[in-house]
């Protein structure tokens, strides 16, 4: 597609229920990056894959948090048993390798309540 | 990976340059720095990066500094449209972002 696409734009969900958040990377593109951005703060790194391959995860903030890759194209970042603290967005970025320009789709914004 | 500092925020005439600065001071000799820019509820916008050298682009020049401990954007003739939070990013294989400077171009 012509640029990152993530889904869904807005989710409320109730405290304690799961979440899975989606995100189509650029076509072609080999890296993808997940942040998360609190609200007044820039974005923070949570995860990264090269492919299929997750070589770093080391910014997922507890193990309720878990992102895959399976056919190195399409990523899911689902959290479980959801707490009002994970309320933020959620950035897909892609880029074709490390060392290129990432670009960021419009984010997935999770209100916990 | 480099911890960047900025400013705040930052105010700009209509018309007139705005700079924005950015400190890097630990950032490594094989680290990009990267810029770009947040309009509320869109996702980080790609401006410029560079290495050593300074760049520039349709939308903006990057200076930075021999050292490579800060570095400044430039946007020449800011508009309202500018109007946003900058980011600068350190990057080996992944963007770290410090808290942004607010731009606000006012008429």
């Amino acid at each position: 597609g012509a640029g990152v696409s993530q889904s869904p734009r807005y989710k409320v969900a109730k405290r304690g229920q799961d979440v899975a958040l989606r995100c189509d990377p650029i076509s072609g593109h080999v890296s993808l990056f997940w942040y998360q951005q609190a609200l007044g703060q820039g974005p923070e790194f949570l995860t990264y894959f090269q492919n299929e391959a997750q070589l770093d995860k080391s910014g997922l903030p507890s193990d309720r948090f878990f992102a895959e890759r399976p056919e190195g194209s399409v990523s899911t970042l689902k959290i479980q048993r959801t707490q009002q603290e994970d309320s933020a967005v959620y950035l897909c970025a892609s880029s074709r390798l490390d060392g290129n320009t990432i670009y960021f789709g419009e984010g997935s914004w999770l209100t916990v309540v | 990976d480099a911890k960047t500092t900025q400013p705040p925020s930052m105010d700009c005439a209509e018309g007139r340059a705005a700079n924005l600065p950015c400190n890097h001071s630990t950032i490594s000799g094989n680290e990009y720095v990267y810029w770009y820019r947040q309009i509320h509820s869109q996702g980080p916008q790609y401006i410029i990066h560079g290495l050593k050298n300074n760049e520039t682009n349709e939308m903006a020049s990057l200076i930075i500094t021999e050292d490579r401990k800060s570095s400044t954007l430039i946007l020449p003739h800011a508009t309202l449209r500018d109007t946003a939070v900058y980011y600068c990013a350190g990057d080996t294989d992944k963007l770290i972002f410090g808290t942004g400077t607010r731009l606000q171009v006012f008429p």
